[in-house]
């Protein structure tokens, strides 16, 4: 069965940093992967997705993730990240099964953003 | 930009009492899903339907829970006889053919 590590449970950044969150995955194949973030009490909001072709994907709200095959990782970034980036997020993956695209859910990192 | 939304957006509920909650779907898509998310924990798969049959279930699914799409737009999730660790937030997604999912708002349920 697949699986998700977000190895980070908490990390605090200061605004204005650069942000890295890491995200592994176990699976036979290349899954689809996403990036979802929540905010406190609210739905997934889909960041970003990479399901085949360029390994570098740009998503909304200046984040992009990378998809490297050789360590099954797909961690995420942002170049400078501001007060309202703190929130969950979550990555994903999802298997091709003929349309049914059940997604397991990494457990989660929780972003802090300090001044 | 249309959305999936769930009704209601919380949900308070006696221990053993029936619970129904209800999604709407964006009108194109075809697979649906039902997952949960324990306070403080992640977020997890219930059920997938589609062709107005289950998919696949995973094991939280069991002879309390049923899934139905009663009207062809309508998607909803009901819990036969609460229990104190139902309490979760419940999210609907939904799916056209790119494997995407649109997540709705959810809906926190409290079993009391």
């Amino acid at each position: 069965a697949q699986s998700v590590t977000q190895p980070d449970i908490h990390i605090t950044v200061s605004e204005g940093a650069s942000l890295e969150l890491r995200c592994n995955y176990s699976y036979g194949a290349t899954p689809y992967l996403f990036w979802y973030v929540q905010s406190p009490g609210q739905g997934l909001q889909l960041l970003l997705k990479y399901f085949s072709g360029d390994t570098l994907v740009q998503g909304i709200k200046g984040f992009e993730a990378e998809f490297k095959r050789s360590q099954s990782s797909f961690n995420l970034r942002k170049p400078s990240v501001h007060w309202s980036d703190a929130a969950e997020y979550f990555c994903a993956v999802g298997l091709s099964n003929f349309g049914n695209e059940k997604l397991t859910f990494g457990t989660g990192t929780r972003l802090t953003i300090i001044p | 930009e249309p959305e999936v939304t769930q009704t209601p957006s919380h949900q308070v509920t006696q221990m053993g009492q029936e619970v129904i909650l209800r999604c709407v779907p964006i009108s194109n898509h075809l697979y649906f899903y039902w997952y949960r998310q324990i306070l403080g924990q992640k977020v997890e798969f219930l059920v997938s339907f589609y062709n107005n049959e289950i998919s696949e279930k995973s094991e939280i699914f069991d002879d309390q829970f049923s899934v139905e799409r009663p009207d062809g737009s309508n998607f909803t999730l009901k819990i036969r006889s609460t229990k104190l660790e139902d309490s979760a937030m419940y999210f609907c997604a939904g799916q056209a053919e790119d494997p995407e999912a649109f997540f709705g708002q959810g809906t926190r349920l409290t079993v009391v």
